[in-house]
């Protein structure tokens, strides 16, 4: 069964340090694959998405993602955080329905 | 870029009775629209596919009965919470497909039922 999984429940960086949040998918083929930011108690917001081609995909905000099939992983990566950076943060994929497989997400915060 | 709005953002309703929640694509038409509950501090939770001029696919574990799905045109997806009760009060989430095969999610309806 496709399934995401997100190790890390809660992580806490410094502003202006790096970030690279885990995403671990399961999925016989290769899945779509989508990072969305949640501010509390609002909608999702596309970060970014992986379709197929270059494996490392650029999105807004400064945020990048490498998908790498050997590791099954579509880790988010930022080379410097800020504090509007806190947030949950959730992978995503889909098998090509358009139905998507979250993980439990990963909560950001971010000390100044 | 294509925007997903969901109306109403806040409902309180008593419990035993019916709410509605509007889930549109602004600037685009959805013939899939997907229907999300998301508890608060936890991930989000498929509920059931909206398919345009047909019914509803919903996942295991979801009442097709409580949970009432309409998606009457491209642009409108209904759920409807029918004598609702405390358990279900939650975060409601839709989404949308667009172009490129990207989803794009509403901002959420926040339902709580006393």
């Amino acid at each position: 069964a496709q399934s995401v999984t997100q190790p890390d429940i809660h992580i806490t960086v410094s502003e202006g340090a790096s970030l690279e949040l885990r995403c671990n998918y399961s999925y016989g083929a290769t899945p779509y694959l989508f990072w969305y930011v949640q501010s509390p108690g609002q909608g999702l917001q596309l970060l970014l998405k992986y379709f197929s081609g270059d494996t490392l995909v650029q999105g807004i905000k400064g945020f990048e993602a490498e998908f790498k099939r050997s590791q099954s992983s579509f880790n988010l990566r930022k080379p410097s955080v800020h504090w509007s950076d806190a947030a949950e943060y959730f992978c995503a994929s889909s098998g090509g329905y358009n139905k998507l497989i979250f993980g439990a997400g990963t909560r950001l915060a971010v000390h100044p | 870029g294509a925007v997903v709005s969901q109306h109403p953002s806040w409902v309180i309703c008593k419990s035993g009775t019916s709410v509605k929640i509007e889930c549109r694509s602004l600037d685009f038409q959805a013939t899939t629209m997907f229907w999300y509950r998301q508890f608060p501090k936890q991930s989000l939770m498929l509920m059931a596919t909206s398919n345009e001029g047909s019914k509803a696919t919903y996942e295991q574990g979801v009442e097709k009965d409580k949970f009432l799905i309409n998606h009457a045109s491209l642009t409108l997806s209904t759920l409807t919470v029918t004598s609702a009760h405390p358990e279900d009060s939650s975060f409601y989430i839709c989404s949308a497909k667009g172009e490129g095969n990207t989803i794009y999610f509403g901002e959420g309806s926040w339902l709580t039922v006393v």
